[in-house]
């Protein structure tokens, strides 16, 4: 089935910063979403985004699917986007629903 | 529009009992799935029903089952529980057609002493 690798692992920004997280995963994907959760656990939903690009205020993403990579950017971080950020896709066949990468630990200082 | 509904929100239970959580999914939505969040394995998929019928299953063992209702209410239940089942329980609901967004609950954290 597909593999999602997210990178990095971890990231310490300082309010105000700009900041990239990678999803790479390791076949075609006709689906991509992007979650952040929040410290009491809940998956909020940041985007679907099989392909293209999207925006929604300081957070933008971009998936170039012929290259099985996808990108989530955000922009003058607020201590308030700290969490776990996680991209996942389905598997072709449909037979997981989403696959979930490993998540990036985002951690904004004031 | 109301979200996906999971109940309980904490759990403790004790080694070999077993548990059962809940999940409504969005109105409308027919597909709920079910995962499970650990430190060690990150989230996990558990399986998925649409229309009352489990669709796709992870690899999970037999102790995990579940079931869905007709009004699309899901239901998870946890035989024999293990301290290794200590998890967050995650359910998703979405339309049920392939490639659509799925949205989650608050989720059910499971503790096993």
């Amino acid at each position: 089935g597909i593999q999602v690798e997210q990178s990095p692992p971890d990231l310490i920004l300082q309010e105000g910063a700009n900041s990239t997280l990678r999803c790479n995963f390791s076949d075609s994907v006709n689906n991509l979403q992007w979650f952040h959760q929040n410290p009491w656990g809940q998956l909020i939903n940041l985007f679907y985004i099989p392909s293209g690009t999207k925006q929604n205020g300081r957070l933008s993403a971009t998936t170039v699917a012929t290259e099985r990579y996808s990108l989530l950017y955000i922009s003058s971080s607020q201590t308030t986007d700290s969490g776990v950020y996680f991209c996942a896709a389905p598997t072709l066949s449909g037979n997981t629903p989403l696959v979930f990468g490993k998540g990036t630990r985002l951690s904004v200082i004031a | 529009k109301a979200g996906v509904t999971q109940t309980p929100r904490y759990l403790i239970k004790t080694r070999g009992q077993q548990v059962t959580l809940s999940c409504s999914p969005i109105s409308g939505h027919r597909s709920v799935s079910w995962y499970q969040q650990t430190p060690g394995q990150g989230l996990q998929f558990l399986f998925e029903y649409f229309s009352e019928t489990q669709r796709n299953k992870g690899n999970f063992p037999g102790r995990f089952s579940g079931r869905q209702f007709s009004n699309s209410r899901s239901e998870m239940n946890v035989s024999t529980l293990e301290l290794g089942d200590s998890a967050l329980y995650l359910c998703a609901s979405s339309s049920g057609t392939l490639n659509t967004e799925a949205f989650f609950g608050q989720g059910t954290r499971l503790t096993v002493v």
